[in-house]
């Protein structure tokens, strides 16, 4: 099956850093990777749909301006978050979707600490 | 409105028997795809299966089939010879959008914590 990336695995950072979380499909070419957030004992939220080369599309209620996504090649994504505050502690997922397929295929995720 | 609904929190079952997880969905697209995911301790969501709006017959990956009653919008997910292995979340989910577009997104439920006893 098709193997997603994330780096790093888990991260802790002091409020207001930048923080950048890396997105790799390994085994294929991604035109479109997808940028979900999870709250304990809660369900995946979508955050924004990053297709290559163009700029990402936003969901209601998420800053832009805050999460910063790049989707600079057909394997990699990356996701930034900006003067990150203890409310932005979560766990982040990213999944790729293969070319025009229906399924997307998620990365092992990556825990988010802000002291 | 919530599109993707389940109603156990929890569920128990014992190893070897079959399970069954419900889902019910909610939508006026007529083509849509249901999946379920599974998601361990770890963390990782592990795709399990798919069921397309215009399939004829149920999706079955090995253990797994999916019981899909279209006029009912139900995708049950059913688990076959349960393992200790399966306990974990489980997560069925709609894809909503143009398919074949880079618009497509997946609509989550909010899970349910399957439990596997010896």
């Amino acid at each position: 099956g098709a193997v997603v990336s994330q780096h790093p695995s888990r991260v802790i950072c002091k409020s207001g850093t930048s923080v950048k979380i890396e997105c790799r499909s390994l085994d294929f070419q991604a035109t479109t990777m997808f940028w979900y957030r999870q709250f304990p004992k809660q369900s995946l939220m979508l955050m924004a749909t990053s297709n290559e080369g163009s700029k990402a599309t936003y969901e209601q209620g998420v800053e832009k301006d805050k999460f910063l996504i790049n989707h600079a090649s057909l394997t990699l994504s990356t996701l930034t978050v900006t003067s990150a505050h203890p409310e932005d502690s979560s766990f982040y997922i990213c999944s790729a979707r293969v070319g025009v397929g229906e399924t997307q295929y998620f990365g092992p995720g990556t825990r988010l600490l802000v002291l | 409105a919530q599109k993707i609904t389940q109603t156990q929190p929890g569920m128990f079952v014992q190893e070897k028997e079959a399970v069954t997880l419900d889902c019910t969905y909610d939508t006026s697209d007529p083509s849509y795809g249901l999946f379920w995911y599974k998601q361990p301790s770890s963390g990782e969501m592990i795709f399990l299966i798919y069921q397309g709006s215009y399939d004829q017959q149920n999706a079955t990956e090995g253990r797994y089939s999916l019981n899909f009653q279209k006029a009912r919008k139900s995708a049950n997910l059913v688990i076959s010879a349960s393992q200790l292995g399966d306990s974990a979340m489980y997560f069925c989910a709609m894809r909503e959008g143009q398919r074949n577009t880079g618009f497509q997104k997946l609509v989550f439920g909010t899970g349910t914590r399957l439990l596997v006893s010896p």
